[in-house]
């Protein structure tokens, strides 16, 4: 049971380059959430997915988007890098209905555009 | 939701109590209280959380006020892996948990 896994681990990018970080969870969960946080700050959610099939923008959607793959799988991509999405990238699930109030969260996706 | 404040830093010796105050004055009647821990950049891992109740787990203790203004996680013995950063967050929905810049405990031999 590996629970969040995120790929990958780190990437560089260059200005305008496109990218996609990857997310899996394994505990069957409903919800998915992609969050960023950026140096000294806490984490801000970026999309949700509240069950498979739906997804919804969060609190800093801009320049983003997702895809809901599966039950599984929710990726985040960046069509156009900007310096400004410089960030830590964090993946979270849950499951609604059983133990609702615990995020689980993955190892994060360090990026950087020069 | 509403919000939260929490101090900036804290310290703490190896083996003692560790007490995270929060204040959040504007709670509404049917939100809760999560507590959250960051640690060296890691994911976020969950805590505990509560309504109205002190609760208690196998990782830490919540006292909640009676006016539900403020809450104080409890970590009963620290030790120096508990050095973190702890997110106190309010919320009524587990989908829009909003994380502040929480408290940097650093606890010290």
């Amino acid at each position: 049971n590996a629970g969040v896994t995120q790929t990958p681990k780190f990437q560089v990018l260059k200005t305008g380059q496109s990218m996609t970080l990857q997310c899996a969870q394994d505990m069957n969960h409903n919800s998915m959430y992609w969050y960023r946080q950026d140096p000294g700050m806490g984490l801000r959610l970026i999309y949700y997915s509240a069950s498979e099939g739906t997804t919804d923008k969060g609190e800093v959607p801009n320049g983003y988007n997702v895809s809901r793959l599966n039950k599984r799988e929710f990726s985040l991509r960046l069509e156009s890098a900007a310096p400004s999405q410089t960030s830590v990238y964090f993946c979270a699930s849950n499951i609604l209905g059983q133990r609702i109030y615990e995020q689980y969260f993955g190892p994060g996706t360090r990026l950087t555009v020069t | 939701d509403a919000k939260t404040t929490q101090p900036t830093s804290m310290d703490c010796a190896e083996g003692r109590a560790a007490n995270l105050p929060c204040n959040h004055s504007t709670i509404s009647g049917n939100e809760y209280v999560y507590w959250y821990r960051q640690i060296h950049s890691q994911g976020p891992q969950y805590i505990i959380h509560g309504l109205k109740n002190n609760e208690t787990n196998e990782m830490a203790s919540l006292i909640i006020t009676e006016d539900r203004k403020s809450s104080t996680l409890i970590l009963p013995h620290a030790t120096l892996r508990d050095t973190a950063v702890y997110y106190c967050i309010v919320s009524y929905n587990t989908d829009k948990l909003i994380f502040g810049t929480g408290t940097r405990l650093q606890v010290f031999p």
